[in-house]
Formats: structure tokens, sequence, C-alpha cells
């Protein structure tokens, strides 16, 4: 049972423009969310969070946006560049007992063609 | 700072064998948390520990153990070894139990 879907395994967008990558997740008890970026060989590099008390959050070229209602949150990326080509993970976290655990989707990889 | 540190960086071992994987986190980071990386699975959470102490653990056999040091250093141990346990192994480490956990490059596993 995936808790957290990332429904395109892959993107291709022209570079300067905007990248959209989305992500839903079923589990209401999750209350923070994350994205990671991952290039080959290489472990995850952590972009940019989201606490559920928000909607949005920037940081730069990033913007993540959360849709409570729908369960869903999406990653802006503007302008593109083709640094960015990478699979991109969506994580929601939550309490788990005493504990708090990470839950990944399964990715999508973004190419940004020059 | 130094960023997650994991050795060694590859590693091959026959069926049956067992395996010790080591991780160091950013200094000053408490949390260690071990996930197994695959084409069919994709990430997945093994477990996490926190002053030394198993604090979460995923849904992985009991061939898959871990253990953390006083200095907050991590090894995680797969007794055992299956060819379907060849993956990469990343550690993450956070500055306490938060979530936003920083990953080393991981170790990657083949298991002939």
């Amino acid at each position: 049972d995936q808790q957290v879907k990332q429904n395109s395994p892959s993107l291709s967008v022209q570079e300067g423009r905007i990248s959209i990558l989305n992500c839903d997740y079923t589990n209401s008890m999750f209350d923070y969310f994350l994205w990671y970026k991952k290039y080959p060989a290489e472990g995850p590099t952590f972009l940019i969070s989201i606490s559920s008390i928000k909607d949005k959050n920037e940081d730069g070229r990033f913007t993540v946006f959360l849709n409570k209602s729908a369960k869903h949150l999406s990653l802006h990326i503007v302008p593109s560049q083709p640094g960015d080509s990478a699979v991109y993970f969506c994580a929601a976290s939550g309490a788990v007992g005493s504990a708090r655990q990470l839950t990944f989707g399964s990715g999508t990889q973004l190419t940004v063609l020059p | 700072k130094a960023g997650v540190t994991q050795t060694p960086r590859y590693l091959i071992k026959t069926r049956g064998q067992q395996v010790t994987l080591s991780c160091s986190p950013i200094s000053g980071h408490r949390s260690v948390s071990w996930y197994q990386q695959t084409p069919g699975q994709g990430l997945q959470f093994l477990f996490e520990y926190f002053s030394e102490t198993q604090r979460n653990k995923g849904n992985f056999p009991g061939r898959f153990s871990g253990r953390q040091f006083s200095n907050s250093r991590s090894e995680m141990n797969v007794s055992t070894l299956e060819l379907g346990d060849s993956a990469l192994y990343l550690c993450a480490s956070s500055l306490l139990m938060v979530d936003t956990q920083y990953f080393g490059p991981g170790t990657r596993l083949t298991v002939l």
C-alpha cells in the first residue's frame, strides 16, 4: 500500500520554463513534507520542506505547495536549468508512536532540455 | 561541516554471507536512519536510532539489524545475505528526531 505516490515517473521540460512535480498521499496523519533531489550514485539531497500548517513555502527557484484537502503537494522549479535534471523524491513524515518516520514516493525523473 | 559519510561505498558479497555497513552522521546530529533503495521498491525505511536506542523499525526481516554508538555513529548488519538484498543502502542523519534528514552517498551492496 503506497502511502506516498508520484504518478509521473518522468518529466521533460525546456530550459527556462517551469517544472511542476506532483505528489499525492493517503495518510492523513502525515504533517510534514519534504522534497529531495537525487543524482545517480549519490544520496538524496534535501531541497525544501513544508509543514501541514502552511500551504506554500518558497526557497529561491523552488516552491512547494500543499493542498491538505486534496492530500496533494507539488514542487515548482522556476526557471528550470539543465543542472536540475535528476530524480526528485517526495517524502512525508508523521508520528509513529514516539518516533517519526519518512515515507518516500517512487520518484520522478526530471530532464531539463537545453 | 562534513556531511554524512558511509563506508564502504561499494561491496560485493555472496549469498549466505553477512555484511556490516558503517555511517558517520553530521557532527552534532544524534539521530541516524537507514534506508534501502532498490529499482523495484524505491526508498524504504529500515530503522532509526537515537541516543543508542532503536526508536523505529520498518518492515524488514530480522536479518537486518543495526546499532548506534555513543558518538552517534551507526552500523547496520545484514546476515545470511540473499540475492534480493542487492541495493543501495542509505544512511541519513538529523539533529534530533526531527524531520529534515540529510543523506550520505550510500553503500552499493551487490550479492552474487
